[in-house]
């Protein structure tokens, strides 16, 4: 167990609508990360966040955003879903602002099915 | 930029044998750090191992290390002795750094590893 929680685990939903997923880091973790893992782009990192702060974005689509909250936990909003977005979606916590020696900490992922 | 090149999709190795999955990253850092991460059919992502890139020893944790050749742009993953519970993919991934204070790790594409009894 790694410690950073997220959830829902599955989530089916149809093509338009929105959805929210959570991300706990672990205790002490300021760092939160999003990745995205499809079969044909591997996993790509999404975007960044630190002490509630966006600190670096990547290959995140506009119809997507996140937030992270006080008490550090963070939702990454998915909103006009294509059958495309369908992946498996990881969010990942750091210690602190992250030097070349910290690895970062995965969650179990959600599944997103967008039919 | 910077990029992760794993050129084996898939791997066998017979149980108890010895494996070596293979890496090869660019940048143009000179400090960054080389990671792995074993992902098993339930999805979630495992750390195995981290090297530094002024690590003049290579990396190890239990029955996994790291080949690290600097000038070669490598760090290979090496297990031994696998065992069935091996079966996995695993990713080789680079942190450096992105600009305004961030450290991005950057993923390869992967190696499914099958450990046959």
């Amino acid at each position: 167990d790694s410690g950073v929680t997220q959830t829902p685990k599955h989530l089916i939903t149809a093509t338009g609508q929105r959805v929210t997923l959570r991300c706990s880091p672990r205790s002490g973790d300021l760092s939160v990360y999003w990745y995205q893992q499809s079969l044909d782009q591997g996993l790509q990192f999404l975007i960044q966040y630190y002490n509630g702060e966006e600190r670096a974005k990547g290959n995140i689509l506009e119809r997507f955003s996140a937030q992270q909250f006080p008490d550090l936990h963070s939702e990454l909003n998915l909103s006009s879903l294509e059958l495309g977005d369908s992946a498996l979606y990881f969010c990942a916590s750091s210690p602190h602002v992250p030097g070349m020696n910290t690895e970062a900490f995965f969650g179990q992922g959600t599944r997103l099915t967008v039919v | 930029a910077q990029k992760i090149t794993q050129t084996q999709p898939g791997m066998f190795v017979q149980e108890k044998e010895a494996v070596t999955l293979d890496c090869t990253y660019d940048t143009s850092d000179q400090s960054y750090g080389l990671f792995w991460y074993k992902q098993p059919s339930s999805g979630e992502m495992i750390f195995l191992i981290y090297q530094g890139s002024y690590d003049e020893q290579n990396a190890t944790e239990g029955r996994y290390s790291l080949n690290f050749q600097k000038a070669r742009k490598s760090a290979n993953l090496v297990i031994s002795a696998s065992q069935l519970g091996d079966s996995a993919m695993y990713f080789c991934a680079m942190r450096g750094y992105s600009g305004a204070g961030s450290y991005q790790l950057t993923f390869g594409k992967g190696t499914k590893l099958s450990v046959i009894p």
